[in-house]
């Protein structure tokens, strides 16, 4: 079955940059998703399609995909960012859907 | 606006069964694809199942597959998930999740708030 790998956590600066990588085999072949999820809340999806925004998602938040490896980048970081970030694919030679095991962001 | 209310979670001893609903409103729930993802107390995301929108295709994850059957009520816009067999394994907060209209490869992009399952050790 299809696995996507993510780093556990993620620590980072306010005003910093965060990157929060999302790996699986040839996973620039297709389309990632991540939610946010803050704790006793619902996943909220923040980019879909690699790097399109939902509306009300701020523009700090962008996507990139290519290779094995998909990015999640927060610019210009705040507090209010510090969640659980998880990267999504449909598997479609299993019809599964497959999330990364998510990574913690901390706000230092 | 879009709404996904998720019902009947609760205390459940290992190997009885449990049903869970999802009411939906805010969109045109016949034509939508409509996902169960859990997520076990402090642990990630997992897919669990999903049926299309005229129930023709349900798909499981190898988990629950045999032990769970998703099913949809279009005239009552709700979703379900029975659920049989249970484990200690299975207790998780339950969500459903709208799929994106871009078909199977878009993302989730409705979440309701969970109903939480418990299967005491």
């Amino acid at each position: 079955s299809y696995v996507l790998t993510q780093a556990p956590s993620v620590s980072v600066a306010p005003g910093r940059t965060a990157r929060i990588t999302c790996g699986g085999d040839n996973v620039g072949g297709k389309s990632v998703h991540w939610y946010h999820q803050k704790p006793g809340q619902a996943p909220v999806l923040v980019i879909y399609h690699d790097d399109d925004r939902p509306s009300g998602i701020p523009e700090r938040f962008s996507g990139s995909n290519s290779g094995n490896t998909a990015t999640l980048t927060i610019s210009r970081v705040e507090v209010g960012d510090e969640a659980d970030y998880y990267c999504q694919v449909w598997d479609s030679s299993s019809d599964h859907w497959v999330f990364g095991g998510g990574t913690k962001l901390t706000v230092l | 606006q879009v709404q996904l209310v998720e019902s009947g979670g609760g205390v459940v001893q290992s190997g009885r069964s449990l049903r869970l609903s999802c009411a939906a409103s805010g969109f045109n729930f016949n034509s939508a694809i409509i996902h169960w993802v859990r997520q076990a107390p402090g642990k990630g995301l997992e897919w669990v199942a999903v049926v299309s929108y005229d129930i023709a295709h349900k798909y499981y994850s190898e988990s629950v597959k045999g032990r769970f059957t998703i099913s949809r009520d279009n005239s009552r816009n709700t979703l379900y998930l029975q659920m049989n067999g249970l484990t200690f394994e299975d207790t998780a907060v339950y969500y459903c999740a709208r799929q994106h209209s871009s078909g199977y490869y878009g993302p989730l992009d409705y979440w309701g708030q969970g109903t939480l399952v418990t299967v005491p050790s």
